[in-house]
C-alpha cells in the first residue's frame, strides 16, 4: 500500500531533550516536506527536500533540522525542543513539483 | 505568511444540501489544490486545478478558479454526514522552483443527518 508513515504518532517530552520524528514514504517520491499545524494558523511548511541531500527552509524553520540521506526517509530533528514547538506535525511527499502531496497521519508533540 | 484564506471559517448544513467554500490568495500561482482533513488526521488530496483551467469536477466536487480575482471555490453537492471535515486550499507560488505550497486556515464543515 502506497503510504507515508510517521513515528511516533504521539510524544510528550520536556524542554531541551533532543528528539527525532521519522518520516518514510514507499512511493519513490523525490519531494518531501514537513509541516506543523496550529489552531487558527493552518499548516505551515517547516522544511522541504527536492531530492537526496537537497533540503531548504520553509516558512517556519527556526528550531528544526532535517536530513535527506535516503530518498524514502526525511526525519525532523528538534535539537532543543521548547514549549512553542508543541504542535501537530505532518510529513508529506510528492512525485514532483506542483503535484498533489501525500500526507502522513501526523505526530502530536507536546513539549512541557 | 498566509497565501490562501478560506471563507467561511465554519459552515453547518443538513445532509443533501450543497456546501460552498471559497479561497482567496494573493500572488500568482501555478496551480491550486483542495485538501480535506478529518479531525486531527492527515490531509487527503481532493482536487488540483491548474492556473489555465477554470473549472474541474471530481465526483460530487466542483472546483472553479478565477485567476483575475485570485479566488477559487469548492462546491460539494448532495452532502453527506461523512463529508464533515475541515477543507483547505493550498496554493504554490510561481517561479519558486519547488512547490512551496501555502495552506489557508481552512473551512470547518459540519453536515448533520
Amino acid at each position: 500500500e502506497a503510504q507515508v508513515t510517521q513515528n511516533p504518532r504521539y510524544l510528550i517530552t520536556v524542554t531541551g531533550k533532543k528528539l527525532t520524528v521519522t518520516c518514510s514514504q514507499n512511493m519513490n517520491h523525490e519531494y518531501m516536506s514537513w509541516y506543523r499545524q496550529d489552531p487558527g494558523l493552518g499548516l505551515r511548511q517547516i522544511y522541504y527536500s527536492m531530492n537526496v541531500e537537497v533540503t531548504d527552509k520553509g516558512d517556519v524553520p527556526e528550531g528544526y533540522k532535517v536530513s535527506r540521506k535516503e530518498k524514502r526517509n526525511f526525519p525532523l530533528i528538534l535539537e532543543s525542543p521548547s514549549p512553542n514547538q508543541t504542535s501537530l506535525y505532518f510529513c508529506a511527499s510528492s512525485p514532483g513539483p506542483y503535484n498533489e502531496q501525500f500526507f502522513g497521519p501526523g505526530t502530536r508533540l507536546t513539549v512541557l | 505568511s498566509q497565501q490562501g484564506e478560506e471563507d467561511p471559517q465554519a459552515l453547518s448544513i443538513q445532509e443533501g444540501e450543497n456546501a460552498t467554500m471559497n479561497c482567496s490568495y494573493k500572488t500568482s500561482i501555478n496551480n491550486l489544490q483542495w485538501y480535506r482533513q478529518n479531525s486531527g488526521r492527515g490531509l487527503v488530496h481532493l482536487i488540483l486545478i491548474r492556473s489555465n483551467e477554470r473549472e474541474k469536477h471530481s465526483g460530487r466536487l466542483r472546483v472553479t478558479l478565477d485567476t483575475s480575482k485570485k479566488s477559487s471555490s469548492l462546491l460539494i453537492t448532495a452532502s453527506r454526514a461523512a463529508d464533515t471535515a475541515s477543507y483547505f486550499c493550498a496554493t504554490d507560488r510561481m517561479n519558486t522552483g519547488f512547490q512551496k505550497l501555502v495552506f489557508g486556515t481552512g473551512t470547518r464543515l459540519l453536515v448533520s443527518p
